[in-house]
């Protein structure tokens, strides 16, 4: 079946730092790509996305490429603050296999420290 | 602009009693509804879906429940608690099936002793 593997956290860095966050996934068929953010105490929020290979999602300075030859879609942020201490998932979405269900992986805490 | 709200946000709950969290989505109609938890150290778990009224499909064997009595509202349940219970409860809505874009909930702690 599918799955999706992240680098395990949890993952500190000094603000300003470069972020990067490992994601490689297991799928059949041609899935869609998404990292979610979960702040302190709420529920998860859609960072970015990518429906094809070598898209590009973005937001908020977070990017991340869909890389069919290494299925992977890491995720990076160029200067990190401290409001983005947050934990992050990694999940995709296969339609071709009839499933009404995202596959995450199992996240990844990041602290920001000033 | 559509919303998602759930509650109760925290509840402590004795070993063997019953459940029920409620969430509603406002601004859409007939959204696809999802129940997941996600306890610690072990990410996400979807427990049910609906894609309308009344139908409900289960993604693992539980001690859980779910009903969509309205087009709008999922409730999730249990009769009697279980330890293993315990977990950050999580309800999320989508348009339509196949597009991976979630909108979640604020979440509901729940804590059983």
């Amino acid at each position: 079946g599918d799955s999706v593997t992240q680098m395990e956290g949890p993952v500190t860095l000094s603000e300003e730092a470069f972020l990067t966050i490992n994601c490689t996934y297991t799928a059949t068929g041609y899935p869609s790509l998404f990292w979610y953010v979960q702040y302190p105490g709420e529920g998860l929020q859609l960072l970015l996305k990518a429906t094809k290979a070598d898209d590009k999602g973005s937001n908020k300075g977070f990017e991340a490429t869909y890389r069919k030859e290494t299925t992977s879609f890491h995720l990076e942020k160029g200067s990190v603050q401290v409001s983005d201490s947050a934990v992050y998932f990694c999940a995709l979405f296969n339609s071709g296999a009839g499933s009404y269900q995202l596959t995450f992986g199992k996240g990844t805490k990041l602290s920001v420290i000033p | 602009s559509q919303t998602i709200h759930q509650w109760p946000a925290t509840l402590v709950q004795p070993v063997g009693s019953p459940l029920s969290l409620e969430c509603t989505v406002e601004g859409t109609s007939n959204p696809n509804l999802y129940w997941y938890r996600q306890a610690a150290g072990r990410g996400l778990q979807l427990l049910f879906y609906s894609i309308g009224i009344g139908q409900i499909s289960s993604e693992v064997p539980q001690n859980l429940s779910a009903s969509r009595p309205q087009d709008r509202q999922f409730i999730l349940s249990s009769k009697k608690l279980l330890l293993s219970d315990s977990g950050f409860y999580l309800c999320a809505w989508s348009v339509g099936a196949y597009t991976g874009e979630l909108f979640f909930g604020e979440g509901s702690r729940l804590t059983v002793l």
